[in-house]
């Protein structure tokens, strides 16, 4: 079935170092792949996404690039802040409209 | 704007009893979702409603667990009776019309601890 593989967490970075955590995906055809934010105390939110393939993604200084050819949508920020500590969720929306999100990865920027 | 309302916020029970949650979507948004979240783990979709109309429950275990969006606007999840494997986070969410370009909006979730 569809599926979407996330590394694992938690991941600690300094403040202003560069981010990347690594999303790959299993489905048919063309799905849409996003990315969801979980900061402290609150709900999920949408960060970013893409419709199709070679489409970035970017909100907030974070990037993510639909690669068909690697089925990856890395999420990328080149230099992270303290605000930026969450849990960050890839997740696939495949042809048929289901949704499916990845486990998770936690990340803590210390200053 | 009004975003997605769930309640209660945190619910305990003890194994074998029955609970419910509701939500209530942003409003003139036809599709809704909901989701369980076990700690440590990504939400996992149980039921999507366009209005009152049940487009995917692949994942929704039926023997225990049902779902109704009667009118197309607000919606009831039940869990009857509960198990210890239930204890999870219930997240509702909804969007303009269940288009991968539409935004899905989640609400705040219900704890639920299964004793």
């Amino acid at each position: 079935g569809d599926s979407v593989t996330q590394m694992e967490g938690p991941v600690t970075l300094s403040e202003e170092a560069f981010l990347t955590i690594n999303c790959t995906y299993t489905a048919t055809g063309y799905p849409s792949l996003f990315w969801y934010v979980q900061y402290p105390g609150e709900g999920l939110q949408l960060l970013l996404k893409a419709t199709k393939a070679d489409d970035k993604g970017s909100n907030k200084g974070f990037e993510a690039t639909y690669r068909k050819e690697t089925t990856s949508f890395h999420l990328e920020k080149g230099s992270v802040q303290v605000s930026d500590s969450a849990v960050y969720f890839c997740a696939l929306m495949n042809t048929g409209n289901q949704f499916y999100f990845g486990t998770g990865t936690s990340l803590t920027v210390i200053p | 704007e009004a975003g997605v309302a769930q309640s209660p916020r945190y619910k305990i029970i003890e194994k074998r009893q029955s609970v419910a949650f509701w939500c209530n979507p942003i409003s003139g948004h036809a599709t809704l979702y909901w989701y369980q979240q076990i700690l440590g783990q990504g939400p996992k979709l149980l039921i999507q409603f366009q209005n009152n109309g049940v487009v995917d429950d692949s994942q929704l275990p039926k023997d225990r667990f049902s779902a109704e969006r009667l009118k197309g606007v607000d919606s009831t999840l039940k869990i009857q009776p509960a198990k210890l494997e239930d204890s999870a986070v219930y997240l509702c969410a909804s969007s303009s019309s269940g288009r991968p370009t539409d935004t899905q909006y989640f609400g705040p979730g219900t704890r639920l601890t299964v004793l």
